[in-house]
């Protein structure tokens, strides 16, 4: 079964350090998402985005973070400048169609650790 | 906006013992609900999900959940736990608000533990 890949499965960075999540979606989705789920919390949803661009974003998703789909395969998200606060688990997810109702497909997350 | 409510954050039964893990939502138009499944160390699992239609929805692995109008509710059921069935479960509810691609709005989890 198609699944949404995600690398590092755990990075350890330090405050103020970038840091770039890579994610490949299932290959025929146009639709592209990252969460977080900070530990002992809920998963919170950080940005949606299609056609090369963000859909929506949450108020987390400030001007530290950024998303970009590089080569048409790769989602990334991108932690500018990373604080304490940043730890936690990041999920990328897609679908095929945007309409509610429809299955979005998560992959098994990238744990971020900021020391 | 939707939201989803789960009561209790940890629920402990007995292998055998039937399983309910409740979830009311809140929208203001018929929702999409969902629960998924986290494993220790893993992603999350699509167990089911309601759009429209039959009320009571089958999932993966012996669960269903039935859709309550009139309770707003949503609970998770099985009628006989198995040790592998522990992990946290997350309901969630579709996000409608305007043209965007939805997003699914997750309750805070309850994490399901099974005595052997």
């Amino acid at each position: 079964e198609p699944e949404v890949t995600q690398t590092p499965s755990h990075q350890v960075t330090q405050m103020g350090q970038e840091v770039i999540l890579r994610c490949v979606p299932i290959s025929n989705h146009l639709y592209f998402y990252w969460y977080r789920q900070i530990l002992g919390q809920k998963v919170e949803f950080l940005v949606s985005f299609y056609n090369n661009e963000i859909s929506e974003k949450s108020e987390i998703f400030d001007d530290q973070f950024s998303v970009e789909r590089p080569d048409g395969s790769n989602f990334t998200l991108k932690i500018r400048s990373t604080k304490l606060e940043d730890s936690a688990m990041y999920f990328c997810a897609s679908s095929y169609t945007a309409s509610s109702g429809n299955t979005i497909y998560f992959g098994e997350g990238s744990w971020l650790t900021v020391v | 906006a939707q939201s989803v409510t789960q009561l209790g954050s940890h629920v402990s039964v007995s292998e055998g013992a039937l399983v309910l893990l409740r979830c009311n939502y809140s929208s203001s138009v018929p929702p999409y609900l969902f629960w998924y499944v986290q494993y220790p160390n893993q992603g999350l699992q699509l167990l089911l999900k309601y759009t429209t239609g039959a009320t009571l929805v089958k999932g993966i692995n012996g669960f269903e959940a039935e859709f309550k109008k009139s309770e707003t509710s949503f609970h998770l059921t099985k009628p006989s736990a198995h040790m592998s069935d522990a992990a946290e479960y997350f309901c969630a509810v579709s996000d409608l608000r305007g043209s965007s691609a939805s997003k699914i709005i997750f309750g805070s989890g309850t994490r399901l533990s099974i005595r052997p």
